[in-house]
């Protein structure tokens, strides 16, 4: 049964440390996204690839984050460096953008404190 | 700009009520998709349905049935006799084309549903 791996599942830290988030997409998909979810903010788009290609990063601030595709079976998010209001839970999902079905991880928790 | 509104944030109904979950959407893009996901409890999203903007009829899945109406930007989800297992957030998700394909994604707020036994 293929599944959307995510590693971390959970991740404390103190603020100012690095963070980086691990998304093992479904092998053939062809497109990948990283969502944050918030009580206050619900889903947000951060960032998202098409063929390991970044389309669109605008959700993420820029000065922290950082999002890449290295290979077709690997995706990471970095936070560097981690702040408080980072605190959230972080999906990945990944699908193929003929079908528009996505198929998302079990996320990663982070707490900053 | 896309967004999808999700105007009920909270509903409870008690077990083999029928419950209607809300969603309107806005885009100036004339193909598009609208979706459904579940996140029960244990977190994970979980997808439910796909339409299009070219096909308004509507959709039964068992329990689950799906209203789209274009002339108020509307994807209602209706949930019949509904059980305990439905008790779970259930989001609205909008994205517009991109050629032959979807471009991003952007989901709605949210109803977190509880069904009382």
């Amino acid at each position: 049964d293929a599944r959307v791996t995510q590693t971390p599942r959970h991740k404390v830290t103190e603020m100012g440390q690095e963070v980086t988030m691990r998304c093992q997409p479904i092998l053939g998909h062809n497109t990948v996204f990283w969502y944050r979810q918030t009580m206050m903010q619900g889903l947000e788009l951060l960032a998202y690839f098409r063929n390991r290609a970044p389309l669109d990063d605008s959700g993420m601030p820029k000065d922290r984050f950082s999002a890449e595709m290295p290979d077709a079976t690997l995706a990471t998010l970095k936070i560097q460096p981690s702040e408080p209001r980072d605190s959230a839970v972080y999906f990945c999902a990944s699908g193929l953008m003929n079908t528009g079905e996505l198929f998302f991880g079990e996320g990663s928790r982070l707490t900053v404190l | 700009a896309q967004k999808v509104t999700q105007a009920q944030t909270e509903i409870s109904v008690v077990e083999k009520e029928d419950v209607t979950l809300d969603c309107v959407y806005e885009t100036r893009d004339t193909t598009y998709y609208l979706f459904w996901y579940k996140q029960p409890p244990s977190g994970e999203l979980v997808f439910l349905i796909r339409r299009n903007s070219f096909d308004e009829q509507n959709e039964i899945s068992g329990r689950y049935s799906w209203n789209f109406q274009k002339s108020t930007s509307s994807f209602n989800f209706t949930i019949t006799a509904s059980q305990v297992v439905d008790s779970a957030v259930y989001f609205c998700a909008l994205s517009e084309a991109a050629g032959t394909s979807y471009d991003k994604v952007i989901f709605g707020p949210g109803t977190s549903l509880s069904v009382i036994p």
